[in-house]
């Protein structure tokens, strides 16, 4: 069973400096596709960043950065230069093959990011 | 674009009564699907469209139905409600399920209370 799991329910960070955001997952699938979602106080999903099981280097999307780690079966997010419309919630999902022909996204439970001034 | 729109935004039901949320999408994506998101659970998936014409159970599809109307609607239906569906209510489409790198745009969601 395909399972994403965040442990930082609450983080804050200062204006203009890098955060890390955990996430780690679980898949005996070797093909695999892990997003990163934030979700403002408005509400709406906005999609941040996505690395495949087999991309050779870690994907970036302007600030944002996903720290893939595979052997260690974790994928953070990293953003840097913190501004203050980052404060969110910050999902990470994952898609893999079990979950019937990559299907279905699982999602963690998210973390709450506040920016600081 | 409008991307993916639901109605209503806000809805209290009480319990037993039914009710319809509606969902649309003008990005021409084949595939479709409803999540509900409850504090500290993130979003589980209640049901999804692969494609038009068909639709499949998600982890939490108990208490809800839904139809895929045509490629741009699917709508999800409560037939009695329960407290326990007090939730938001989510919307998405893809464009192409089966593909690992699909991305999911989201709908702006419902917020449902069961009374």
């Amino acid at each position: 069973a395909q399972k994403i799991t965040q442990t930082q329910p609450g983080m804050f960070v200062q204006e203009k400096e890098a955060v890390t955001l955990d996430c780690t997952y679980d898949t005996s699938d070797p093909s695999y596709g892990l997003f990163w979602y934030k979700q403002p106080s408005s509400g709406e999903m906005i999609f941040l960043i996505y690395q495949g099981s087999y991309d050779q280097q870690n994907a970036t999307e302007g600030r944002y950065s996903l720290n893939f780690q595979k052997a260690r079966k974790s994928a953070n997010l990293v953003i840097s230069a913190s501004q203050l419309g980052d404060s969110a919630m910050y999902f990470c999902a994952m898609r893999d093959a079990n979950s019937g022909g990559y299907q279905k996204v699982t999602f963690g439970t998210g973390t709450k990011l506040q920016v600081i001034p | 674009n409008a991307g993916v729109t639901q109605t209503p935004k806000f809805q209290v039901l009480k319990t037993g009564q039914s009710m319809t949320l509606q969902c649309a999408q003008d990005m021409n994506h084949n595939s479709m699907y409803w999540y509900r998101q409850d504090p500290g659970m993130g979003l589980r998936l209640i049901y999804y469209s692969a494609s038009e014409g068909t639709t499949d159970k998600g982890e939490v599809p108990n208490g809800y139905n839904v139809s895929r109307l045509n490629k741009r609607e699917f709508s999800l239906r409560l037939e009695s409600a329960a407290p326990s569906q007090t939730s938001v209510y989510f919307c998405a489409s893809s464009e192409a399920m089966g593909h690992l790198g699909d991305e999911q745009y989201f709908g702006p969601g419902t917020r449902l209370t069961v009374t």
